[in-house]
């Protein structure tokens, strides 16, 4: 099952901040974040894991509550080159490479 | 290192063809997932390779197939195209497939069914 993203989309000015909310109704494992511009394939942003350990993007920061099934991406100080729709995916667990993405969050920041 | 590659890059097909794309991973990865990209469905899994063998599959009818070669080069094929596999379809390579290794995507190939 894929996971829920929040919200769909958002519009920034420069310097602002987001946050984008991912949830799964089943246990999460791990919690994948990509960002994608437009016309471009999907990079690599953060993984988070089941435990607390934490893999990625020094600029941006994540969240991961186990007992909530959710995960959260914060954008600090939001810059020109964050625009783009971001997704996260989540694996069925341990060993699998199953991924499953959100609809994506589609981020806007404007000048 | 170069990064995951994908040929052809664009594709046009007519309803009923059948077609076949190719995903080079990084030098070193060992599985290849693959994925369909569309506006309305955003980012669907359809399956994943490790060491010649497919581990995990998506929701995807059995006219979606694929393989992987010794050398970790991947392909897809869709047979009897519908107007409806119009798409971007991307490959993502990763190291081990844990779950718990990034995924480096390819350009993607954008497959146009006419």
């Amino acid at each position: 099952q894929q996971p829920v993203q929040s919200p769909q989309a958002v519009i920034l000015r420069e310097g602002e901040d987001a946050v984008i909310n991912c949830s799964s109704s089943k246990a999460l494992y791990s919690v994948h974040w990509y960002r994608q511009k437009h016309g471009e394939a999907p990079v690599f942003l953060m993984i988070l894991l089941k435990g607390g350990e934490q893999k990625g993007h020094e600029k941006i920061s994540a969240s991961f509550n186990e007992k909530k099934q959710q995960s959260s991406l914060y954008l600090t100080a939001s810059q020109l080159s964050y625009s783009g729709t971001y997704f996260c995916g989540t694996s069925r667990g341990q060993g699998y490479n199953d991924m499953r993405f959100g609809a994506g969050t589609r981020l806007t920041v404007k000048p | 290192k170069a990064g995951v590659t994908q040929t052809p890059r664009y594709l046009i097909k007519t309803r009923g063809q059948q077609v076949t794309l190719s995903c080079s991973p990084i030098s070193g990865h060992r599985s290849v997932s693959w994925y369909q990209q569309t506006p309305g469905q955003g980012l669907q899994f359809l399956f994943e390779y490790f060491s010649e063998t497919q581990r995990n599959k998506g929701n995807f009818p059995g006219r979606f197939s694929g393989r992987q070669f010794s050398n970790s080069r991947s392909e897809m094929n869709v047979s009897t195209l519908e107007l409806g596999d119009s798409a971007l379809y991307l490959c993502a390579s990763s190291l081990e497939g844990t779950g718990h290794n990034e995924q480096f995507f390819g350009p993607g190939t954008r497959l146009t069914v006419l």
